[in-house]
């Protein structure tokens, strides 16, 4: 079966301090993956997606960035994290054919930004 | 454009009661449909989705959503509610020719009383 993992869990991290979260997929090849952002009572905001190794694409104009650098690995990051970078953030895989591409979610990474 | 909306930002059940989620979406064509689930600081789950067919779709955890192709609604229910559903549930829509990305309603955070 597949499995998604996601790490750091929680991260606390200073105003203009790099950033980097990872995100495996384990049990399927050559998913679509995506980084989201929650923010309290705002929903999920799709940050990028990725159609396979080195395709990114990008929704929000911001100072993350996303890479995939290998098949089942999605990392997202920042050069230096604003406060505004705090909030929730899921990786999501899905199956790049067929009708079921419903998105699979990972643990999620608590990042803090102070 | 394409947009989805959950109306109910909070909604609180007695255990024990019953529960109807609202949902109603904007769309081109007739889509895919999900609901999601997500338990505080945990990634979503996957609770049901509908493709095709029979528009009165089974999920897991007790949950079903009937598509209503007239109102443009996909309603989650669940004819008696555990204090273990307190959680914030996501409607998601996407379309059937995977033009476009899945795009996932705000939000509605259910709250059990006792």
């Amino acid at each position: 079966s597949q499995t998604i993992h996601q790490w750091p869990a929680t991260l606390v991290q200073p105003v203009g301090s790099p950033l980097s979260l990872e995100c495996t997929v384990e049990g399927t090849s050559n998913p679509n993956l995506y980084w989201y952002r929650q923010a309290a009572g705002r929903g999920l905001q799709l940050l990028f997606y990725s159609v396979g190794i080195g395709q990114i694409s990008s929704e929000v104009p911001q100072n993350l960035s996303a890479s995939r650098p290998q098949d089942r690995q999605f990392i997202l990051s920042s050069k230096k994290l604003l406060l505004s970078d705090s909030g929730f953030y899921l990786c999501a895989w899905s199956v790049s054919s067929g009708e079921h591409y419903e998105q699979y979610f990972g643990p999620g990474t608590r990042l803090t930004v102070t | 454009a394409q947009s989805v909306t959950q109306p109910d930002i909070h909604i609180t059940v007695s255990e024990g009661a019953s529960l109807e989620l609202r949902c109603n979406y904007s769309y081109g064509a007739t889509p895919y449909l999900f609901w999601y689930v997500q338990s505080p600081g945990q990634g979503l789950q996957l609770l049901l989705k509908y493709f095709s067919g029979d528009t009165l779709v089974q999920g897991i955890k007790g949950f079903e959503a009937e598509f209503k192709r007239s109102q443009s609604s996909f309603n989650l229910r669940k004819p008696s509610v555990h204090w273990s559903d307190a959680a914030e549930y996501f409607c998601a829509v996407a379309p059937a020719n995977r033009d476009d990305k899945i795009i996932f309603g705000k939000g509605t955070r259910l709250h059990i009383l006792p």
